[in-house]
């Protein structure tokens, strides 16, 4: 069965920077983007970025550009996302999120990853 | 990337129906048929409930549909349930490999 199980919590310094994974399994890991998903406490949905494990090809929203990046490694199908610099608005649950091939269709998530930026 | 606008709540009586609009721009919704929805309940990660405006995944009930107009898209709830009263978020391919969300609208049913 699909399955995309993330790393765990972190907590940060203001002007760090976090990395967290997201293993999939179950699937053919190259024939399916991977988006990132972002949801701050009490606040909505906010796409963040995807990548294309088969080309490695990735793009990001206007308001991370510079400071996301999101990479993939093939031989243990596990995506990375590695935010810089960060802020205390930050701080947020960061899901990945499987694209069903329909444009935006997530059709498998992560069990989230809380992301703490604190002082 | 501004998000879309969706009414911060909305809200039905079981049995009845609920609609939640998402309204966007001729730069996202008004240009591609590539509106999902998602539902998600708190604590929980998202649902996918539709996709390409008005598909449903297998497994989601018949009483969730979705349509489009022009910048602004719809979800309908039709026949509710207290199993609906959740969160729900519309999104939309927005061009050149980007997407953006909704505000989200709470359900509640009364």
């Amino acid at each position: 069965q699909v399955q995309l199980v993330q790393s765990g919590a972190e907590v940060k310094k203001p002007g760090a920077s976090v990395k967290v994974s997201c293993k999939a399994s179950g699937y053919s890991f190259t024939d399916y983007f991977i988006h990132w998903v972002r949801q701050a406490p009490g606040q909505g949905l906010v796409w963040m970025g995807q990548i294309n494990p088969s080309s490695d090809f990735s793009n990001y929203a206007q308001n991370v550009q510079g400071r996301l990046t999101v990479t993939r490694d093939t031989s243990t199908t596990t995506v990375y996302m590695e935010l810089s610099s960060l802020r205390s608005e930050d701080t947020a649950v960061y899901y990945c999120a499987r694209d069903g091939k329909h444009y935006g269709d997530s059709d498998f998530w992560g069990q989230g990853t809380l992301v703490t930026v604190s002082a | 990337q501004s998000a879309l606008t969706q009414p911060p709540s909305a809200s039905g009586s079981p049995g009845q129906s609920v609609t939640i609009s998402c309204t966007g721009t001729s730069s996202d919704v008004g240009s591609y048929n590539y509106v999902s929805w998602y539902q998600q309940y708190p604590g929980k990660a998202p649902k996918l409930m539709i996709y390409e405006v008005n598909k449903r995944p297998s497994g989601v009930p018949d009483r969730f549909s979705g349509s489009k107009s022009a910048n602004t898209a719809s979800l309908t709830v039709s026949g509710l349930q207290a199993e609906d009263e959740a969160d729900y978020y519309c999104n939309s391919y927005a061009g050149n490999g980007n997407y953006v969300f909704g505000t989200g609208t709470k359900v509640t049913v009364l």
